[in-house]
């Protein structure tokens, strides 16, 4: 079964600094990664997606993220955090082998200081 | 493009009652649609997997009798908590793909359930 580890329950970062969430993950193939953002009360949009070919992969917003298979991680990056990133992150695992269906991580919670 | 819809956003039903919630797809079709549950803070557990024209499949631990789930139509999905108790308070959210799988999924805006 795949399973998703988000290590950071919480992170604050000053406005302007880098940002580096973690995400690990249990596969025992490739697998299909993908990182989403919810805002409160809101529902899940996505930032990027991992299936193949170059392990960096730039997103939305400024986001990108880095495969890793060495460590089964798959860390989200943004070298200038805004006050509008504060919001809650999750990481997600899926494969077609397990009908499609997204394992979600527990979520990192960032918060942005002025 | 790859827009989901859910309604209501927000509702407040009496113990015993039931409650519909409505998960569209607008500007595509959707054989599949998936409907999760997230409590506060919390990451969302997949409750069920609905199929267009078939009957949904639930996660273990899930009452089916309880969350009834339709797929009546390429585009609509819902979600009925049936006989809702305080405990079924909860953010439901419902996602969909466009095509295949790896396009990634497509979330609703969620809708925040309360029981009283």
């Amino acid at each position: 079964a795949q399973s998703v580890t988000q290590p950071d329950i919480h992170i604050t970062v000053s406005e302007g600094a880098s940002l580096e969430l973690r995400c690990n993950y249990s596969y025992g193939a490739t697998p299909y990664l993908f990182w989403y953002v919810q805002s409160p009360g809101q529902g899940l949009q996505l930032l990027l997606k991992y299936f193949s070919g170059d392990t960096l992969v730039q997103g939305i917003k400024g986001f990108e993220a880095e495969f890793k298979r060495s460590q089964s991680s798959f860390n989200l990056r943004k070298p200038s955090v805004h006050w509008s990133d504060a919001a809650e992150y999750f990481c997600a695992v899926g494969a077609q082998s397990s009908g499609d269906k997204l394992t979600f991580g527990t979520g990192t919670r960032l918060a942005v200081r002025p | 493009g790859a827009v989901v819809s859910q309604h209501p956003s927000w509702v407040i039903c009496k113990s015993g009652t039931s409650v519909k919630i409505e998960c569209r797809s607008l500007d595509f079709q959707a054989t599949t649609m998936f409907w999760y549950r997230q409590f506060p803070k919390q990451s969302l557990m997949l409750m069920a997997t609905s199929n267009e024209g078939s009957k949904a499949t639930y996660e273990q631990g899930v009452e089916k009798d309880k969350f009834l789930i339709n797929h009546a139509s390429l585009t609509l999905s819902t979600l009925t908590v049936t006989s809702a108790h305080p405990e079924d308070s909860s953010f439901y959210i419902c996602s969909a793909a466009p095509g295949a799988f790896n396009y990634g999924y497509t979330f609703g805006s969620g809708t925040r359930l309360t029981v009283v």
